[in-house]
């Protein structure tokens, strides 16, 4: 069965540069979650889109912005990059129903540098 | 932090051994779930339990739910090498958003 596809794998950036994380989600699910994830930490929630719509915000900082397509992928675009942005970025993907499962990709390292 | 906190304790045990971690949460919530994460991979959905069911089982997982106590445990029986992972409780907010606590890292010696 298809999953989430997160690309790229790894990414390294030097401090205050740009970085765009791509999402593609399982198809047919029609929500989309970003988490961030520092070492040792719990996922913490950053933003969601239901149908090309932003539905949820979390603590995501105003230096980040993300948005998703017609064709349902989702990037999350990173400016001035910071040391403490160094995490594990994962997206995930779900049907809007409560309860349903959240799907996770396997992420996108970023290291800051 | 996030509603949904584990006891933060690693555990490391035999395999065929039984394992139990333990969460606790701190709002009302519709529905609690378990996650696991191998190193460095995306979470794996395990489990759900609705806020008004008190034990619900999936193979060799059995999860129970306390909302009086506003907690939640997972147990896997019969643990096996395959199972060492770090294990999340994630509570059900508004929007479906799932609000992690702090993970549960279990080893399973061989």
């Amino acid at each position: 069965a298809a999953g989430v596809i997160q690309s790229p794998r790894h990414l390294i950036k030097e401090k205050r540069e740009t970085a765009t994380l791509k999402c593609y989600p399982i198809p047919r699910h029609d929500t989309v979650y970003w988490y961030q994830q520092g070492p040792g930490q719990d996922p913490q929630f950053l933003i969601s889109f239901y149908e090309k719509m932003q539905s949820d915000k979390g603590s995501i900082p105003d230096r980040f912005s993300a948005q998703q397509f017609s064709d349902y992928h989702s990037e999350l675009n990173m400016s001035s990059l910071e040391l403490g942005d160094s995490a594990l970025y994962f997206c995930a993907s779900s049907l809007a129903r409560p309860g349903s499962p959240l799907h996770f990709g396997n992420g996108t390292r970023l290291t800051v540098t | 932090s996030q509603q949904g906190e584990e006891d933060p304790q690693a555990l490391s045990i035999q395999e065929g051994e039984n394992a139990t971690m333990n969460c606790s949460y701190k709002t009302s919530i519709n529905n609690l779930q378990w996650y696991r994460q191998n190193s460095g991979r995306g979470l794996v959905h395990l489990i759900l339990i609705r806020s008004n069911e008190r034990e619900k089982h999936s193979g060799r997982l059995r999860v129970t739910l306390d909302t009086s106590k506003k907690s939640s445990s997972l147990l896997i029986t019969a643990s096996r090498a395959a199972d060492t992972a770090s294990y999340f409780c994630a509570s059900t907010a508004r929007n479906n958003r799932l609000a992690f606590g702090k993970g549960n890292q279990v080893v399973v010696i061989p």
